[in-house]
């Protein structure tokens, strides 16, 4: 299995402002997965990350707000732009394994006030 | 899209066995997933099943039907730590998962 690991783990933010946080993995791997996790609910995918081309966004999930950079097959970041409260929420990275299944870093806690 | 269901909350005693059923409707399938996730932490995979029957991982089995749409997961030998949010999930042929809401399992001494 992989080990993920994802800075920062949480953070408290203002209206307007931006967060881009980060993703590395310890193997190089083709997908990354980007994931938000309202309070209380399950999980959504926000987007599909592949080294070398445009990510490949969800409906309900724009690249304005959410920009995407894979520059390695080790690393991504996912940027949360001019945040609102609604966008206080777990964000979490994936990568898929050798059987299809997907292991998760350990999210990233946002507060938006 | 995916319409994935699964009952909100279930308990149970330490000791018992639960069956977590999940069905779906699915546009494309590729392969039902188990996650477990306890309470402020990343889900962790339990099973995987592609085709049809009983997948058994040491307290955890899991099982698929593909021409009823449905899937269960059957937790043996309740433990407290067994306590967690339980998550259906299914793989499309684009390779991203589709999440159910969740089952929240309570295991009561």
């Amino acid at each position: 299995s992989a080990v993920i690991s994802q800075k920062p783990s949480r953070d408290i933010c203002q209206r307007g402002t931006s967060l881009t946080i980060q993703c590395q993995v310890d193997s190089q791997v083709t997908m990354m997965f980007w994931y938000r996790q309202q309070p209380g609910q399950s999980l959504t995918l926000i987007a599909t990350a592949n080294q070398g081309s445009e990510a490949t966004y969800e409906s309900g999930f724009v690249i304005d707000k959410f920009p995407i950079s894979r520059p390695n097959l080790t690393f991504s970041t996912l940027t949360v732009s001019n945040m609102s409260p609604e966008d206080s929420s777990i964000y979490l990275c994936s990568v898929e394994g050798q059987s299809y299944e997907q292991y998760f870093g350990p999210g990233t806690r946002l507060t938006v006030t | 899209g995916q319409n994935i269901d699964q009952p909100t909350e279930m308990t149970a005693t330490e000791g018992a066995i639960v069956q977590i059923n999940c069905t779906y409707q699915t546009s494309g399938f590729n392969g039902l997933f188990w996650y477990q996730q306890h309470a402020g932490e990343a889900p962790t995979f339990l099973s995987y099943n592609v085709l049809d029957g009983l997948e058994e991982k040491g307290r955890f089995s899991s099982f698929l039907s593909r021409s009823k749409g449905y899937s269960y997961l059957l937790l043996k030998e309740l433990q407290m730590k067994d306590s967690a949010s339980y998550l259906c999930a299914v793989r499309d042929h684009d390779y991203k998962l589709s999440f159910g809401a969740g089952t929240t399992v309570t295991v009561r001494a």
